[in-house]
């Protein structure tokens, strides 16, 4: 089934562990792109990656980092959690980064950090 | 800054026709996206204007007026199913979304 995959779907973790969390797409999609989702607020972007190779840093960055070796998967890294990271993770990717580019997501990521 | 700003939430009754407005400010202008997310879902997409006007699109409606920074979207014979949050994103000159908090959509019998 064509679509994005995330796991895990929620984690709890110990301030200052690292965790990777995983995002996967099988649509060829060239855009990818890590939110977080907080209550009372907005999508929040972390990370973007306009196409295999390169990325991006986003509106909310510190913390966290991203890698994007191949077209499919685009693995968000936590390098020592705090627990104001502790929300919604969001992955999404597009056809193409620019204007007018549909944005599909994937399930999510609930993460507690204590 | 950049700025997207929403109704928290709205409260309809089932079969009637509800208004969510939006206004936005961005740094450049590519676009306003409009989302639904039921509660504990991933986001969907429904609704994309560029230019001013009305977007028609089954019993949604979307409407965009640049020069004013506004939009709504128009929710047509509603349905206990609408029950959702519905996120207004304006696309800037970077070609990222700014996202508005949503506006939660409670429908009533």
């Amino acid at each position: 089934i064509a679509g994005i995959t995330q796991a895990p779907t929620s984690q709890i973790l110990a301030a200052g562990r690292r965790m990777t969390l995983r995002c996967t797409q099988d649509m060829r999609h060239n855009a990818m792109y890590w939110y977080r989702q907080d209550l009372g607020l907005g999508l929040r972007l972390i990370h973007y990656s306009n196409t295999a190779g390169t990325t991006g840093k986003g509106e909310v960055p510190d913390g966290y980092s991203v890698s994007r070796a191949n077209t499919d998967d685009f693995p968000l890294t936590l390098a020592s959690a705090v627990p104001s990271q502790t929300s919604v993770y969001f992955c999404a990717s597009s056809d193409k980064a620019g204007a007018y580019n549909e944005q599909f997501f994937g399930p999510g990521t609930r993460l507690t950090v204590l | 800054g950049q700025n997207i700003d929403q109704p928290t939430e709205m409260t309809a009754t089932e079969g009637a026709i509800v208004q969510i407005n939006c206004t936005y400010q961005t740094s450049g202008f590519n676009g306003l996206f409009w989302y639904q997310q039921h509660a504990g879902e991933a986001p969907t997409f429904l609704s994309y204007n560029v230019l001013d006007g009305l977007e028609e699109k089954g019993r949604f409606s979307s409407f965009l007026s640049r020069s004013k920074g506004y939009s709504y979207l128009l929710l047509k014979e509603l349905q206990m199913k609408d029950s959702a949050s519905y996120l207004c994103a304006g696309m800037d000159s970077n070609y990222q979304l700014i996202w508005g908090a949503g506006t939660k959509l409670i429908i009533k019998p």
